[in-house]
């Protein structure tokens, strides 16, 4: 099945800080989402990006189909983006199922 | 607010004793799932749904059980609970099931804390 790595796996920031998450996976995928989990547990939407480019405020989103990799932008960090963010995959199975990576810890102090 | 709600969202509860969790979305979804989180393995599909009266097993079905009678609601339910099923479960729902060639945005209900004691 469709392998999803994420890279850094932690990372610290002082707060104002900007930072890249790295997101590669082994196959063609047909739905690509970037979420972002808070200290509560909840799992919160950040990008639907299966290719191109998107913003969102402070966060941005870029996902190379082609290259079989996604990038997610913070910038000027603030502590409220504490927390770990995932990216997951749907591949070419017809059941949905999303296939997340691993997580990079995200830890931004004041 | 368009969302997904599922209830409670924290439950202690001892082996054996039957629980059910609920999944509500407002967004006249059809496809709908459910997910355990666990630490070191991941969140891992349990049951899915393509529309009403439709489901079909995940990753992990066992001990576990669904229905879909209706097109917002997908309970998840635990007729014989033991502690390996200790986790934070998340409900998700699309605006269509998954082709193969495509496959829409998911969103998350807040999750559930079980415990099983």
């Amino acid at each position: 099945g469709i392998q999803v790595e994420q890279s850094p796996p932690d990372l610290i920031l002082q707060e104002g800080a900007n930072s890249t998450l790295r997101c590669n996976f082994s196959d063609s995928v047909n739905n690509l989402q970037w979420f972002h989990q808070n200290p509560w547990g909840q799992l919160i939407n950040l990008f639907y990006i299966p290719s191109g480019t998107k913003q969102n405020g402070r966060l941005s989103a870029t996902t190379v189909a082609t290259e079989r990799y996604s990038l997610l932008y913070i910038s000027s960090s603030q502590t409220t983006d504490s927390g770990v963010y995932f990216c997951a995959v749907v591949g070419s199975s017809n059941t949905g199922k999303l296939i997340f990576g691993q997580g990079t810890t995200l830890q931004v102090k004041p | 607010e368009a969302q997904v709600t599922q209830n409670p969202r924290y439950l202690i509860t001892v082996t054996g004793k039957k629980l059910t969790v609920t999944c509500s979305q407002n967004m006249n979804h059809e496809y709908m799932s459910w997910y355990r989180q666990d630490p070191g393995l991941g969140l891992r599909q349990i049951y899915y749904s393509m529309n009403v009266e439709v489901t079909d097993k995940g990753d992990v079905p066992e001990g576990y059980k669904v229905s879909r009678k209706e097109k917002r609601n997908f309970p998840l339910i635990l007729e014989s609970p033991s502690p390996n099923q200790t986790s934070l479960y998340f409900c998700a729902s699309s605006l269509r099931p998954p082709r193969s060639d495509r496959a829409h945005e998911q969103f998350f209900g807040p999750g559930t804390r079980l415990t099983v004691l």
